[in-house]
């Protein structure tokens, strides 16, 4: 059964900090996809990753993939009280054909 | 473009009775798809769309749930009969080009089913 497991699935950090949160995935895939849900929301693309080494930047966030250790990371740097939301990890199992399979979901707060 | 859109936000509904959810695309996208999202299980696919055919239907629950798309700029989800257990946020998404490009959601219906 495919697996695609997230860690931490809580965070709370103080900002100016940084941290990592780490997306495992049980099958072979070479595409990933990190989503922003803020309370009550939808869900906000944020980076598709598409091929092994893959890196993506975007303000305080940063997203890698390694599809040999089928493993995503979402780095954020020196966080601000605005990235608090949950951040989902999804694993494209069809390859090409988006059918995903969501993480947890990783709930980050960020204290001021 | 408006972005993908939902109707209804919000819906209660008593068990057994009979539930639609209504999903207009983005304009051009070609892929369409339906998720449920509960505290429980968190984000399922339940069903997606390629040029207005159904693909893959492995992620609807039961026989109780089905989803048409009549034309490119409109889908329904409906479940006939309702359960409290069907209670979730619904999610449409769409997709303009597959592989290389991500999925859009719209803003979710909370279906309430007493």
């Amino acid at each position: 059964e495919l697996k695609v497991e997230q860690n931490p699935l809580f965070l709370s950090m103080q900002e100016g900090k940084n941290y990592t949160i780490y997306c495992n995935y049980s099958t072979t895939s070479d595409r990933l996809y990190w989503y922003r849900q803020d309370p009550g929301k939808s869900l906000e693309s944020l980076f598709v990753l598409l091929s092994n080494g893959a890196v993506k930047q975007e303000g305080r966030l940063m997203a890698s993939l390694d599809t040999k250790a089928r493993l995503s990371t979402l780095h954020i740097t020196a966080a601000v009280h605005d990235l608090s939301a949950t951040y989902f990890c999804a694993v494209d199992i069809d390859q090409g054909a988006q059918k995903l399979v969501f993480g947890q979901g990783t709930r980050l707060t960020i204290n001021p | 473009d408006a972005g993908v859109i939902q109707s209804p936000r919000h819906e209660v509904t008593e068990m057994g009775q009979e539930v639609t959810l209504r999903c207009k695309p983005i304009s051009g996208h070609d892929y369409l798809f339906w998720y449920r999202q509960t505290m429980m299980r968190g984000l399922e696919l339940l069903i997606y769309f390629n040029n207005n055919v159904p693909i893959d239907d492995s992620g609807m629950p039961e026989d109780r749930f089905s989803a048409k798309m009549p034309n490119a700029s409109f889908s329904t989800l409906k479940i006939q009969p309702s359960e409290p257990r069907d209670s979730a946020v619904y999610f449409c998404a769409s997709s303009p080009l597959v592989g290389t490009d991500t999925q859009y959601f719209g803003p979710g219906t909370r279906l309430t089913v007493l």
